[in-house]
């Protein structure tokens, strides 16, 4: 399967507590993308890379979360001091980039419970 | 902010009738698409629309983007239980997603 993967699937973890997620996008896709998704509601943007560059952040995002992609491949997500409020599932997408073309394949996410 | 909106948020219908759910932008969008996200699953791409008044056609699917490039729709025809998901149409750099249209179809 060459789409995009993610890891893990599911995370329970307790308050406080640190987590990180992998995502590994479509290999010839440039973009990359992580969003956020709770009951009910639609994928809410969290941050987005061209190759290794972070080019765009939510001002959502507070500074417990940070994101890399390290070599333009593969990305982590990491949130520290985990709050309830976390719970939610984290999508991750790529997109191969130039002009309009800003198809998205997702990946299955990463479900995060935090007790 | 960029804000996209879509109604109805919900819809029930019975198998073979149509189903049409509205998608509008507070800000003229470069290119709108539109995903299915089945229930427990992720979206799925279905389609980008770019052109001011295009019409694309998927099977029983038909896509529009307004003239004015700040609202689409969909529309389904003679819905079947496959048919059954969240629809979320998504726009600008960022891809502003709306809160999607819940289908659901009874057989």
């Amino acid at each position: 399967d060459t789409g995009v993967s993610q890891d893990p699937r599911h995370k329970i973890t307790k308050r406080g507590q640190n987590v990180t997620f992998r995502c590994d996008p479509i290999s010839e896709h440039n973009r990359l993308y992580w969003y956020r998704q709770t009951l009910g509601q639609g994928p809410e943007f969290l941050t987005y890379f061209q190759n290794e560059a972070q080019l765009e952040k939510s001002r959502l995002l507070s500074d417990r979360f940070s994101a890399e992609r390290p070599k333009g491949s593969f990305s982590t997500l990491e949130i520290q001091r985990t709050e309830q409020g976390d719970s939610a599932m984290y999508l991750c997408a790529s997109s191969p980039s130039g002009g309009h073309t800003d198809t998205q394949y997702f990946g299955p996410g990463t479900r995060l419970t935090v007790l | 902010g960029q804000q996209v909106m879509q109604i109805p948020q919900y819809q029930h219908v019975q198998e073979g009738e149509d189903f049409t759910t509205y998608c509008n932008s507070s800000t003229t969008l470069s290119n709108i698409q539109w995903y299915k996200q089945r229930p427990g699953g992720h979206p799925v791409f279905l389609i980008q629309l770019v052109k001011s008044g295009e019409v694309k056609k998927q099977k029983r699917l038909t896509f529009q983007f307004g003239e004015a490039k700040k609202n689409s729709s969909l529309h389904i025809t003679a819905t079947q239980t496959t048919d059954v998901g969240t629809y979320f149409c998504a726009g600008g750099f960022k891809t502003i997603f709306g809160a999607g249209t819940r289908l659901f179809v009874k057989a």
